[in-house]
């Protein structure tokens, strides 16, 4: 089955900083990367996705890559802000075959 | 995108005794999937539900411990049977929606104490 690692597991930055997780799947079928923000008590949300067609996708002040050829992807954040302080987790699957597998998650903590 | 409602919230609960956990999304949905994130840790799936059949287990998870209902394509329910301290957690459903129907929508949570 699929294997995903990632790291760092906690990273904290100061705030206007960026901040970079990476994230290695293992399952070559794998098609579709999401992101997922969670802050303390609340539900995993996602905050941004890619997949295996494109290398690159950015949303404002987030980007995610994907290095097919290698098996990693990463999240980057540019201008942090103590908001973004929260776990991040990646995960990967294949389209429309259900499950997903997650990493391990990130702390990431902003300070002001 | 999907609104799930999740509940209970929260219960704590005496060793022994089972609970039941509810889950409802605002749209049709083909699968719906449970997971247990236990504190600090990442989310584990503990199996999928399809409607009209029996749901799919991940390794380390067995039916007669997590009995799963899926009476429509709606709802789907967990249960947490015989339990003890171990399964104290946080447990969650979800949902896949979106574009390529693959984008994962959570539920609430429920935080499960046993004592």
């Amino acid at each position: 089955g699929e294997n995903v690692e990632q790291h760092p597991s906690t990273l904290s930055v100061q705030e206007g900083d960026s901040a970079v997780i990476k994230c290695t799947y293992s399952d070559s079928a794998s098609n579709y990367f999401p992101w997922y923000k969670q802050e303390l008590g609340k539900r995993p949300q996602l905050i941004i996705d890619i997949r295996s067609n494109v290398g690159e996708k950015k949303d404002q002040r987030i980007a995610v890559t994907l290095n097919k050829t290698a098996k990693h992807f990463s999240l980057h954040i540019t201008e942090t802000q103590p908001e973004d302080s929260a776990v991040y987790f990646c995960a990967a699957s294949k389209s429309n075959a259900g499950k997903s597998t997650f990493g391990d998650g990130t702390t990431l903590t902003v300070k002001p | 995108s999907a609104v799930i409602s999740q509940k209970p919230s929260r219960d704590i609960c005496q060793r022994g005794t089972s609970l039941t956990i509810q889950c409802q999304v605002d749209s049709q949905v083909t699968m719906m999937f449970w997971y247990r994130q236990q504190p600090g840790q990442s989310l584990t799936l503990i199996a999928t539900a399809n409607q009209g059949s029996e749901a799919t287990y991940e390794s380390g998870f067995v039916i007669d411990k997590f009995p799963i209902s899926r009476p429509n394509l709606t709802f789907s329910t967990l249960t947490v049977s015989n339990m003890s301290p171990e399964d104290s957690s946080i447990y969650l459903c979800s949902v896949e929606s979106g574009t390529g129907g693959d984008i994962q929508y959570f539920g609430a949570g429920t935080r499960l104490s046993v004592l």
